[in-house]
């Protein structure tokens, strides 16, 4: 069982519309959060962090469930450069290397 | 340009040649890490270092594959004997600080092993 596991996708949305992403991990340790987004042959960029208490950056909302072990990311009101995919990164005290999720993919139509 | 830095951005290679990547991290920061990517998946970790000290390494790290960081500034990633399974994109990344903070790319090295 890989450590961060994604929906790969795709997401396919119109213009306008809420997506929501959820990502789930199976180290309990796990204490940073993180979703990153990558274009295509493109290095992945911090989207943003992801608090105990979820956090809201614009559009975008993450909210962190520990008791459950996921991690889910908003996005409200698509716009077509949302389109990308949404990596779910997580890290442990025990670790200090970010481990990654394979990626869900966000493709949003006129 | 402050951001990290990686060369050379493609490398293509015959099989059983080695190659050499390098990697400048931002200046102040003293966490270096380097990842692999395949089409379709997430960063793989491969190694990390601390300033100089190379504190973590992958299992997926074999015997032909090695990274320095002789005076904690750049890096380098040697792959020794390539083979076709080699052939992605490794990506470095830099931080600052102890605890784990946020993780800047460089634009990675492609390597295509024919």
């Amino acid at each position: 069982r890989k450590e961060v596991e994604q929906d790969p996708g795709p997401f396919n949305v119109p213009e306008g519309a809420t997506v929501a992403f959820n990502c789930t991990y199976s180290n309990s340790a796990s204490q940073s959060f993180f979703w990153y987004r990558q274009d295509c042959r493109k290095e992945p960029k911090l989207l943003m962090s992801v608090y105990s208490s979820g956090n809201e950056d614009g559009r975008f909302t993450a909210q962190l469930n520990r008791a459950s072990q996921y991690i889910s990311l908003l996005i409200r009101d698509s716009k077509l450069s949302d389109s990308a995919t949404y990596l779910c990164v997580v890290s442990h005290t025990g670790r200090r290397a970010l481990t990654f999720g394979s990626g869900t993919r966000l493709q949003v139509q006129p | 340009d402050t951001g990290v830095s990686q060369n050379p951005r493609h490398k293509i290679t015959k099989r059983g040649q080695n190659v050499t990547f390098r990697c400048d991290p931002i200046s102040e920061h003293n966490r270096l890490y380097w990842y692999r990517q395949t089409l379709g998946q997430g960063p793989e970790f491969l190694t990390y270092f601390q300033n100089e000290a190379q504190l973590e390494k992958s299992r997926l790290l074999s015997d032909r594959f090695s990274a320095e960081r002789p005076k904690g500034s750049f890096s380098t990633l040697e792959i020794q004997r390539t083979e076709q399974g080699d052939s992605a994109m490794y990506l470095c990344a830099s931080s600052k600080g102890d605890r784990n903070t946020e993780a800047f790319f460089g634009q990675g090295t492609r390597l295509t092993v024919v």
